[in-house]
């Protein structure tokens, strides 16, 4: 079974702290996702890679970076947290998006920041 | 602009009863469209997947249909279970940009004993 394993299920931090949101997949998928889940807005997609040391932003990057040194590991950095980053956020992964190829979702991080 | 509605936004029913979902999306051009049910604090889990010239696809009780000339899908659930309680998302694959996702905001179905 394809494995996708989020650090933390629930994470406290104050507001201008730098935070960190790690995600591991073991199926050697090229492809990583972070998404943020809010009520009534479905997923957003934040950041993706589909190499490694590669990134490309996608609809809402304002305020994240990511990282991606090793291919099963794939890092969303909050730069300075603000309480408007309150949020569920998925790490997700597949390989290259060919057509049928689902997307394995990870349980999610439940992030507040006061 | 990319879109998926997805309708209701929640139900309830009685164990044993079947139900249907629906999700319209303006997504083009279009690649394929998932259903993913998650479960209350997991991460969504794939259903079924469906690409332009598949109709109808099943797995178990779960049934998903589409119409890619009115850019409509449906889930029916037939018999349903407690289990069955969960959030159902629509996603919409384009063609364009890599095949990247769009998603619906889900329907909340609670099936109640």
């Amino acid at each position: 079974d394809v494995k996708v394993t989020q650090s933390s299920r629930y994470l406290v931090k104050r507001t201008g702290e730098k935070v960190f949101l790690e995600c591991v997949q073991d199926m050697d998928h090229e492809n990583m996702f972070w998404y943020r889940q809010d009520p009534g807005l479905g997923l957003r997609l934040i950041y993706f890679s589909y190499d490694v040391k590669m990134k490309e932003k996608g609809d809402i990057p304002e305020g994240y970076s990511v990282s991606r040194e090793k291919k099963e590991r794939f890092s969303l950095i909050l730069e300075s947290a603000s309480t408007n980053q309150t949020s569920m956020y998925l790490c997700a992964s597949s390989f290259p998006q060919e057509l049928g190829q689902p997307q394995h979702f990870g349980d999610g991080t439940r992030l507040s920041i006061l | 602009k990319n879109q998926v509605e997805q309708s209701p936004q929640s139900l309830i029913i009685l164990e044993g009863k079947n139900c249907t979902l629906q999700c319209n999306y303006t997504v083009s051009p279009f690649s394929n469209l998932r259903w993913h049910k998650q479960d209350t604090g997991r991460g969504p889990v794939s259903l079924t997947i469906m690409t332009f010239s598949e109709n109808t696809k099943s797995n178990g009780r779960y049934t998903a249909t589409l119409d890619a000339d009115t850019k409509q899908s449906s889930l029916h659930i037939t018999a349903s279970q407690l289990s069955d309680s969960a959030s159902y998302i629509c996603v919409v694959s384009s063609l364009n940009a890599g095949n990247m996702l769009t998603f619906g905001g889900g329907t909340r179905l609670m099936v109640k004993p």
